[in-house]
């Protein structure tokens, strides 16, 4: 089994940078995969890590730490539409394509 | 290209009955997962379909089945349905090679409520 854990709610200003961190434990590490989720919406895809080190894709970047079990999305120059839900997700190597989810991390920008 | 659709999108059920609902992938893809989303427990795996073939399978009773056909189109089955069943039913598809970093890309979801 493998427990993922991410803060439950996050408030920050729009403009500014937040780090939304995830820490997992998990047997047979195969990648860790982060998505947003509007509410009322399908997850979208955001980033993947399966090597350690950061992963930069325009205002978002994320971070793996596999032998921390610990990754972190960061978001900059936050803007309202960004208030969303963000959901972390490990998938397992002999586990195909399932992925387990994070219970998710609402992110509420303020003007 | 179009995304992953998902019928119905939205249906209500009582205690006892039997739901299907159907999920079609984006073209070219060949795995067809499906999730479970509540507020309480998030999104849970409930199984993947890959060339017509269960590949892995979540923790969830066997009230919960699913196939796949040869066009891979997927469709899931809940019998005796029970009011903890309601949820955000997503499906997700991948083109199914196992790549690194293969991505999921999800449909809009089925919103089943049991009374």
């Amino acid at each position: 089994g493998q427990n993922i854990d991410q803060p439950t709610e996050m408030t920050a200003t729009e403009g500014a940078i937040v780090q939304i961190n995830c820490t997992y434990q998990t047997s047979g590490f195969n990648g860790l995969f982060w998505y947003q989720q509007h509410a009322g919406e399908a997850p979208t895809f955001l980033s993947y890590n399966v090597l350690d080190g950061l992963e930069e894709k325009g205002r978002f970047s994320s971070f793996l730490s596999r032998s921390k079990g610990y990754s972190y999305l960061l978001l900059k120059e936050l803007q309202m539409k960004d208030s969303a839900s963000y959901l972390c997700a490990v998938r397992r190597s002999n586990s195909g394509y399932a992925l387990n989810f994070g219970k998710g991390t609402s992110l509420l920008v303020t003007p | 290209k179009a995304g992953v659709t998902q019928t119905p999108r939205y249906l209500i059920k009582t205690r006892g009955q039997q739901v299907t609902l159907s999920c079609s992938p984006i073209s070219g893809h060949r795995s067809v997962s499906w999730y479970q989303q509540t507020p309480g427990q998030g999104l849970q795996f409930l199984f993947e379909y890959f060339s017509e073939t269960q590949r892995n399978k979540g923790n969830f009773p066997g009230r919960f089945s699913g196939r796949q056909f040869s066009n891979s189109r997927s469709e899931m089955n809940v019998s005796t349905l029970e009011l903890g069943d309601s949820a955000l039913y997503l499906c997700a598809s991948s083109l199914g090679a196992q790549g690194v970093g293969e991505t999921q890309y999800f449909g809009p979801g089925t919103r089943l409520l049991v009374l």
